[in-house]
Parts: structure tokens; sequence; C-alpha cells
């Protein structure tokens, strides 16, 4: 399985709800990554879990709330977000947050409306 | 902060020609990474270069580590309508335990049969 897997792909919530991303890789890997993309903008680094520790929090706001359950799954929760929140959330992984050369692996992402 | 520099920023182009693009950055990078990405879907990697001065081929894409380590170039040769997308190229920010991988600014691709 060479798969990073995300769901749901597509989320439309209001302003008060509360909701989940998920993301899941059977790779082995011992890194996962959130990154916000907007439309025709590169990807940016949101979160870093390293073997299940939150190793890097790029000043994301609090409404944001990742969560690494085991080495497999990384999800993001999500509570109160704005309109400006809307964007492709995408999930990876690789072997070793030290070792980011041999590539992330990304999954589809989750493209999130705030309405 | 540190930021990659792509060009150019989009390309409309006839299938079968060549394309050329390139990354460029302030500071040295040890890794340079090249990724494509499909309306909808994730960045998938096309090609990873470790050393100043590599030429690595995957098919009809062939990239180049710049030798000042500041910039990396990827060619794509015959194009085809397959091959639109969004190109970018990417890098570890060096020192510390944790890398964190930048991305280029991307280079829109759109290739018309």
């Amino acid at each position: 399985d060479t798969e990073v897997t995300q769901t749901p792909k597509h989320l439309v919530m209001g302003m008060t709800n509360k909701k989940s991303l998920k993301c899941e890789q059977h790779m082995g890997h011992r890194a996962m990554y959130w990154y916000k993309q907007k439309a025709k903008k590169p990807p940016e680094l949101m979160f870093v879990y390293s073997y299940e520790k939150l190793s890097i929090n790029e000043s994301v706001p609090s409404r944001f709330s990742p969560e690494c359950p085991n080495s497999s799954l990384l999800n993001l929760h999500l509570h109160a977000l704005q309109p400006e929140d809307s964007a492709l959330y995408l999930c990876a992984s690789s072997q070793d947050s030290g070792r980011p050369s041999n590539g992330y692996t990304f999954g589809s992402g989750t493209r999130l409306t705030v309405v | 902060g540190q930021q990659l520099n792509q060009s150019p920023q989009s390309m409309f182009i006839q299938e079968g020609e060549d394309v050329s693009m390139n990354c460029t950055s302030s500071s040295i990078f040890n890794t340079w990474l090249w990724y494509k990405q499909d309306p909808g879907e994730g960045p998938v990697l096309l090609i990873a270069l470790y050393k100043a001065g590599e030429l690595t081929s995957n098919g009809r894409l062939t990239a180049q580590f710049g030798i000042t380590r500041k910039d990396s170039f990827l060619n794509i040769s015959a194009s085809i309508p397959s091959d639109v997308g969004i190109y970018f190229c990417a890098g570890p920010i060096p020192g510390g335990a944790t890398n964190k991988l930048i991305f280029g600014t991307g280079t829109l691709l759109a290739v018309q049969p």
C-alpha cells in the first residue's frame, strides 16, 4: 500500500460547526503532515508530527486542532472556522521527518468550504 | 521567510513541444524535489535530486540540480495533453531535527492538442 487516504473528499461546514478531517497511511512512515492550499497557490505547511508527537506548528490558529492517535492516522479537528479557511487541505507522510529528501507522499486532499 | 521562485508562472504550448521551467532560491538547498499536481488532487513526486550538478530523468522528464545549489531545472520533452497541471519545485529547509518542506510558486502548464 503506497497511498495516503484522506476523508472526506469534500466538506461544507458552517462557521459554528465542528468537523474533522481524517488521513491514513500504511507505509510505515513515521512523519505525517498537514498542508493548506489555496487556489493557484503552493501548499503551505501547517503541522508536522514525528513519531506521533507534534514537532512543528506553523503558528496555525487554534480553531485548527491536529491529533495523531497512532502512527497510521492523522486527524485535523475544525471548530469555529471562517470563510477564509476554505481551501484544499492536504495530508502527507514521509519515512522520517529528519530526511524528507526521499519525498513526501500526498493524499488527494479534502476540499473544505466554510459558509 | 524562505521562498522558492518558479518561472515561468504559466506556459501555453502545443502538443509535441519541449518545455523548460526553473526554480530559484536565495538559500542553498541540499535536495530538490519536483512535483506535479493535477486539479483536485495532491502533488505527486516526479523527480528527486540530491547532489549539485546531478541530472536525473524519469521518462520524458529531466531535472537538474544547479551547481550553485540555489536552483533547479525541469524539462519535459515532446509534451502530451496529460502533461497539463501545475509543476512545483520543493525543498527541505535545512537544519534542525525536523525538516520543513517548502514549495515553489508553481508553473501552470497547458498543452493544446
